[in-house]
């Protein structure tokens, strides 16, 4: 079975501080894992994959990810915040064998806060 | 943009009522997906299709039906509402086998009063 646990729902930065969200999942195959980022009153937004090629992804907006598989974990990473970043992120398994449906199965959230 | 849109984008209704929405596609995409979105639930799988009357249950799908008759509609019936189908309704689209990432459409806001 495919789970995400997101181990925070709230992290808040300062504006140029680094940004760690923290995701570790569970899944019976080798996985494809994904971010989304969802501004307020906004759809859900494709940030990074990872598709068991490179393990470390690079998304948009500066964001990148890093599979470990040792400790089963995907999280995200930025740099340098931006205000503009603040907004709710999702990370997401999907079962990639034996299945061509494609379901994903999302964790609850990080709310990300970005201060002045 | 992947060419989703979803309507009415927002609604209101009273219990008891049955309801409808309607996701549309303009790139003629295999799979789609209906969610639902609470707060601190994430997003949660109601039902899906992988073809043109080809449909299966996600994991919330008591409550509700969907139909697609055509590739590029996949619609949501509420045949009853109830107060706790208050939610933002998300459809999505995937490409095909070889692409998980899905794409999300714009969302519709449904209170049920």
């Amino acid at each position: 079975a495919q789970s995400v646990t997101q181990l925070d729902s709230h992290v808040s930065v300062s504006e140029g501080t680094p940004v760690l969200l923290r995701c570790n999942y569970s899944s019976s195959y080798s996985p494809s894992l994904f971010w989304y980022v969802q501004h307020p009153n906004k759809g859900l937004q494709l940030l990074l994959k990872y598709t068991s090629a490179a393990t470390l992804v690079k998304g948009i907006n500066g964001f990148e990810a890093e599979f470990k598989k040792s400790e089963t974990s995907f999280h995200l990473t930025k740099p340098s915040a931006h205000m503009s970043d603040a907004a709710e992120y999702f990370c997401v398994v999907s079962d990639t064998r034996g299945s061509t449906l494609g379901r994903l199965y999302f964790g609850r959230g990080t709310q990300l806060t970005v201060w002045p | 943009d992947a060419g989703i849109t979803q309507s009415p984008r927002h609604k209101v209704t009273e219990t008891g009522t049955p309801v409808t929405l309607r996701c549309h596609q303009t790139e003629n995409h295999r799979y789609m997906y209906w969610y639902r979105q609470d707060p601190g639930h994430g997003l949660r799988l109601i039902h899906y299709s992988y073809g043109v009357k080809d449909t299966d249950k996600g994991e919330v799908s008591d409550g509700y039906s969907v139909s697609r008759s055509k590739t590029e509609d996949f619609l949501l019936t509420l045949e009853s509402a109830t107060s706790s189908q208050t939610s933002v309704y998300f459809c999505a689209i995937r490409e095909g086998e070889g692409h998980n990432e899905q794409f999300f459409g714009p969302g519709t806001r449904l209170t049920v009063l």
